[in-house]
């Protein structure tokens, strides 16, 4: 079985300080990693996706985010910090299963921003 | 162009009672999954239809349901409602039953089961 794990509950940072949420997977088969931010009372924007090219992805709000298949991990980051980027953050690994995919989620990552 | 809808956005219901979820796919998908999310966890998923049948389902009891209709909106049922399905329940829609182009969520409905 596919499983996500996110290190940390809950990163504070300081507005213009690099942000690092870190997820390491595991897949038995190539996987599909995704990131996603959510904020309060709201759904779940897909930040970035890594579907087997480019190890290095990038994706909206200059976050970016690194396959590293020997250390199974697919931490995020971004640059400078700002206070908009306060929010939840979820990785997830997609499992196909009989022709079907479903995202398999981590625990999250509360990031905090102070001014 | 309109992303993924849900309604209602909130419902109290009691337990035991029955409750059905409704969601609009984004415009040009045609799979629709639904998703459990409890308070501080991350989503579970709980089932995923494609061309009106059920493709794959969670570690959900049957109590759950659901439906796809022509038009690719779908329903998610849930009967005999325990304080514990009290959660955010999240839609999400892909272009295909493979999810290569992404997911599209959306805002979910807040169940809360007293």
């Amino acid at each position: 079985a596919q499983s996500v794990t996110q290190l940390g509950s809950h990163v504070s940072v300081s507005e213009g300080a690099l942000v690092l949420l870190r997820c390491n997977y595991s897949s038995s088969v190539p996987p599909y990693l995704f990131w996603y931010v959510q904020y309060p009372n709201q759904g779940l924007q897909l930040l970035l996706k890594y579907t087997s090219a480019a190890t290095l992805v990038k994706g909206i709000n200059g976050f970016e985010a690194e396959f590293k298949k020997s250390e199974t991990s697919f931490h995020l980051t971004k640059p400078s910090a700002h206070m908009s980027d306060a929010a939840e953050y979820f990785c997830a690994v997609s499992s196909i299963i009989q022709g079907a995919q479903k995202l398999v989620f981590g625990q999250g990552t509360r990031l905090t921003i102070n001014p | 162009d309109a992303g993924v809808t849900q309604s209602p956005t909130h419902l109290i219901k009691t337990r035991g009672q029955q409750v059905t979820l409704r969601c609009s796919p984004k415009s040009g998908h045609d799979t629709v999954s639904w998703y459990q999310q409890a308070l501080g966890q991350g989503p579970q998923f709980i089932f995923q239809y494609y061309e009106e049948e059920e493709r794959q389902r969670g570690n959900f009891p049957d109590r759950f349901s659901g439906h796809q209709f022509p038009n690719y909106s779908s329903e998610l049922n849930v009967n005999a409602l325990l304080l514990g399905d009290s959660a955010l329940y999240l839609c999400a829609s892909s272009l295909d039953f493979g999810g290569n182009y992404g997911y599209t969520f959306g805002s979910g409905t807040r169940l809360t089961v007293v």
